[in-house]
């Protein structure tokens, strides 16, 4: 079967790291996306990962293993304005998006 | 720079009613997608579009139909509402080639209530 897991809500202080994971079986991978969603809002696309590796963007980063199903998506130097969800996907071999119920993340002053 | 506009984006239906929610793109995307998001659950898919004139079932496509007779739009329909469709609903619109097709384009939402 196809399935994403992150965690539901994380806590974080101003100005720290925080790391958000996910992890993913699915058939066919081709490639792993994170979306950021403010409440209310609509998602916006953040990154894309289908190789191995770290991608740099920013204040943001996001990490793809294949062989462990795993990914995690790094905010450095966290401003209010991150609080947010965000949403991990994988894409299967169809070219579809499963995507994860989505992590709550708040921003502590 | 409208982007992808959907209307309404609020509505309230007694069961039984029936509506239809309509997605507008100018960034002149192949693909089109119709999602539901409800508390606690990923994003799923009710049906989307590669092209103009085609449409296909997602994940959840029970209780409602599309149209996409012009590429720009793509019409969600609800014939006969039920309290479990209420939700948030997301129109979506991407590139057609490959990878890039998961970067998507998102409309603000039509939030309905199903009464």
């Amino acid at each position: 079967g196809q399935n994403i897991d992150q965690p539901t809500e994380m806590t974080a202080t101003e100005g720290a790291i925080v790391q958000i994971n996910c992890t993913y079986q699915t058939s066919g991978f081709n490639g792993l996306f994170w979306y950021q969603q403010h409440a209310g809002e609509a998602p916006t696309f953040l990154s894309y990962n289908v190789l191995d590796g770290l991608e740099e963007k920013g204040r943001f980063s996001s990490f793809l293993s294949r062989s462990k199903g795993y990914s995690y998506l790094l905010l450095k130097e966290l401003q209010m304005k991150d609080s947010a969800s965000y949403l991990c996907a994988s894409m299967d071999s169809n070219y579809q998006l499963i995507w994860g119920a989505g992590t709550k993340l708040i921003i502590k002053p | 720079n409208a982007g992808v506009t959907q209307t309404p984006k609020f509505r309230v239906l007694k069961t039984g009613q029936s509506m239809t929610l309509l997605c507008a793109q100018d960034m002149n995307h192949e693909y089109m997608y119709w999602y539901r998001q409800d508390p606690g659950m990923g994003l799923r898919l009710i049906h989307y579009s590669v092209g103009e004139g085609t449409t296909a079932k997602g994940e959840v496509p029970d209780g409602y139909n599309v149209s996409r007779l012009k590429k720009q739009n793509f019409l969600l329909g609800l014939e006969s509402a039920a309290p479990s469709q209420t939700s948030v609903y997301f129109c979506a619109s991407s590139y057609s080639s490959g990878e890039v097709t998961g970067e998507l384009f998102f409309g603000e939402g039509s939030r309905l209530t199903v009464l």
